[in-house]
Order: C-alpha cells, then sequence, then structure tokens
C-alpha cells in the first residue's frame, strides 16, 4: 500500500541551512506536499509540488523531487529559532482527494 | 474569524462513554476529514466525505463513526471511548482550488483524553 516515511527529528543552529527529507511508495502521486505543525495548532500548507516538476523554490524553501528514487526534500534556507516546528511530508494518491502523511520531522532551532 | 472550526478543544472523558467531536467551515468546501494524530505517528485518516452523501471510511475507521449533517458541518463519534483513542483529532477540508493540488485546511485540533 502507499507509504510515507520520514525521519523524526533534525537539530540545526540557527542560520543553517535545515533539508528534511521524505521518502514515498506510490509512483501516481500527482502532488507532493510539505505541511507545518507549530506547537498547540493545526497544520498549515507550507509548500506543494506537482509530480512533473523537479524543483520548487519559494523564498527560504526549496523543493526537490526525485521521481525516479520517490524522494522528496524541504531545504529551509538561513533556519531561524521561529522555524521549530513538526514537519510533515504527504501525498495526494492517484484517486485524488486523500492525502498520505509521513509520521512528521520535528526540527529543533538552536540559537 | 477561523474559517474551519473545532469544538471542543480540549475534552477528558471516561471509558464507555459516547462522545461527539464536530467541525464546521466557511470556506464552501464539499471535501471534509477527519484524522487523529500520535507522537511518532503522523496522521492517519479515519473517514472522509467528498459530499453530503458521500461517506468513506478511511484507514483506521474501526471505534469510529460520522455525519455530514451539511455541506458545512462533519462531526465524529466514538460510540464508547477506550483509553487508545486518546489523541490529538483534526478536521480538514479541500477543494480543487484554482491550481488543482486539492490543498486541504486544517482546523486546530481537539485534545481527547480518554481515561
Amino acid at each position: 500500500g502507499e507509504d510515507v516515511e520520514q525521519s523524526l527529528f533534525l537539530s540545526v543552529r540557527e542560520g543553517d541551512s535545515s533539508v528534511i527529507n521524505c521518502t514515498y511508495t506510490d509512483s501516481s502521486s500527482t502532488y507532493l506536499y510539505w505541511y507545518k505543525q507549530e506547537p498547540g495548532a493545526g497544520l498549515q500548507l507550507l509548500t506543494y509540488i506537482f509530480s512533473n516538476m523537479d524543483m520548487k523554490q519559494d523564498q527560504r524553501l526549496t523543493v526537490l523531487l526525485n521521481k525516479k528514487d520517490k524522494h522528496l526534500s524541504l531545504r529551509i534556507a538561513d533556519t531561524q529559532t521561529g522555524d521549530s516546528a513538526i514537519y510533515f511530508c504527504a501525498e495526494m494518491s492517484y484517486q485524488g482527494g486523500k492525502l498520505i502523511f509521513g509520521q512528521g520531522t520535528e526540527l529543533s532551532v538552536k540559537p | 474569524d477561523a474559517d474551519v472550526t473545532q469544538t471542543p478543544r480540549n475534552r477528558i472523558t471516561k471509558t464507555g462513554k459516547r462522545i461527539m467531536l464536530e467541525c464546521s467551515q466557511t470556506k464552501g468546501h464539499d471535501r471534509m476529514y477527519w484524522y487523529r494524530q500520535d507522537p511518532g505517528l503522523g496522521l492517519r485518516l479515519i473517514y472522509y466525505s467528498f459530499d453530503v452523501k458521500d461517506i468513506n471510511k478511511g484507514e483506521i475507521s474501526d471505534g469510529y463513526s460520522v455525519s455530514r449533517q451539511a455541506q458545512a458541518k462533519f462531526s465524529l463519534s466514538l460510540e464508547s471511548a477506550i483509553p487508545n483513542q486518546t489523541a490529538l483529532y483534526f478536521c480538514a477540508t479541500s477543494d480543487l482550488g484554482t491550481s488543482g493540488s486539492y490543498e486541504q485546511f486544517f482546523g486546530p485540533g481537539t485534545r481527547l483524553t480518554v481515561l
């Protein structure tokens, strides 16, 4: 079945770049997403990439998609303490409308 | 005002009690979802509804039921709560959108504790 995997924790220093990785199994995924969850809050969409793209950049965020290896990454440049949160990778199944989420990566940014 | 609201935000209950969690949205979306979040497991889909007459089971529907009372309202019930249903529950909505991406919009969550 469909599965999305992420590592659970990442710790970086303020000002460094953060790279959060995700692997997925469904080769027919149409869209892949990155959501951010701040403490005590719901999930907020950060960015998404369509499956026919290799890269998408949005200010400090860069998403890279390697369809051959079914690997997705989110790079946050100049990471700030306000970036501390849980980041979820998700894929949309071919049938559409349903998202499969990874376990979430907790990013800790140290001053 | 929030586009997706959930009530209650926190609930503590006892084993065997019936519980209803409610979700309302003002986004005009047809699609609504219920997820639960457990540490280290991410979000898992409980039920989803693509319109008022459409209800579908997700990957972990056992022990739960839902009702889609209107386009704007989707409620989740635990008929007889058990401790392993202690979790953070999220409602979400989506629609096709201009990008065709079916971006999902999440409510703030309901923290449920079953003693």
